[in-house]
């Protein structure tokens, strides 16, 4: 099927590491954070998100770090595993409004 | 369970025709969002339903694009006289209820090709 993105930034991990994928945010005022897993020909797939009161929270293998000091937000996938590759999305919003402001994506790639 | 659903899946038509992309929400869902994704890039947003009222146009491009949601439930984007800018993949998503702070789950999209 078509790529989400062909020109993304690309994160390559072997598989059982541990990946990080990063996010740089834009507004400051952004009190909701979110991340997506997209593949190829799908929708994104909600992962996980923290609000702005939180500075971390752990999921299913899946941590999300927020520094609101430099407007920063990461996504840590502990031991990789080749379904996890997909393009990786995050995205603010506050309070107010509705819509999501989406970052670059960054492409994951899993190495066997 | 149903997740978001959205067809046709694919729409290949010609520059200058008139186009229905339709979302059916998840069962229960008040919050309805349309967003477009150019290819490499994220979504954009293009309008918010809660309900049968859109509280939020503001990111529709201009007035060839229109969306409806009648019942509250299945809504219909509507693009007039296509160009080839129009080209891109039409994601639809809902949440149980609006204000933000709450995940908004997608569906697959519809992948739109004007010729």
């Amino acid at each position: 099927g078509e790529s989400v993105g062909l020109h993304l930034p690309t994160l390559s991990v072997q598989e059982g590491d541990n990946s990080i994928i990063n996010c740089a945010y834009s507004n400051s005022a952004s009190d909701y954070f979110i991340w997506y897993k997209q593949e190829s020909g799908k929708g994104p797939q909600f992962i996980i998100d923290i609000r702005s009161n939180m500075d971390k929270r752990q999921g299913q293998r899946v941590t999300v770090l927020l520094n609101k000091t430099v407007k920063h937000l990461s996504l840590q996938i502990a031991a990789t595993q080749p379904g996890d590759s997909a393009v990786y999305f995050c995205a603010e919003s506050y309070s107010g409004t509705y819509k999501y402001i989406f970052g670059t994506g960054t492409r994951l790639k899993v190495l066997a | 369970g149903a997740g978001v659903s959205q067809t046709p899946s694919n729409k290949v038509t010609e520059k200058g025709k008139y186009v229905e992309l339709r979302c059916d929400p998840i069962s229960g869902h008040t919050a309805l969002y349309w967003y477009r994704q150019s290819l490499g890039q994220g979504p954009e947003f293009l309008i918010y339903f809660q309900g049968t009222g859109a509280a939020d146009d503001s990111g529709l491009p201009n007035d060839r694009f229109f969306a409806v949601r009648p019942e509250g439930s299945v809504s219909t984007l509507k693009i007039q006289r296509t160009e080839r800018g129009d080209s891109a993949v039409y994601l639809c998503a809902s949440s149980p209820t609006g204000g933000g702070n709450q995940p908004q789950h997608f569906g697959d999209g519809t992948r739109l090709s004007i010729l």
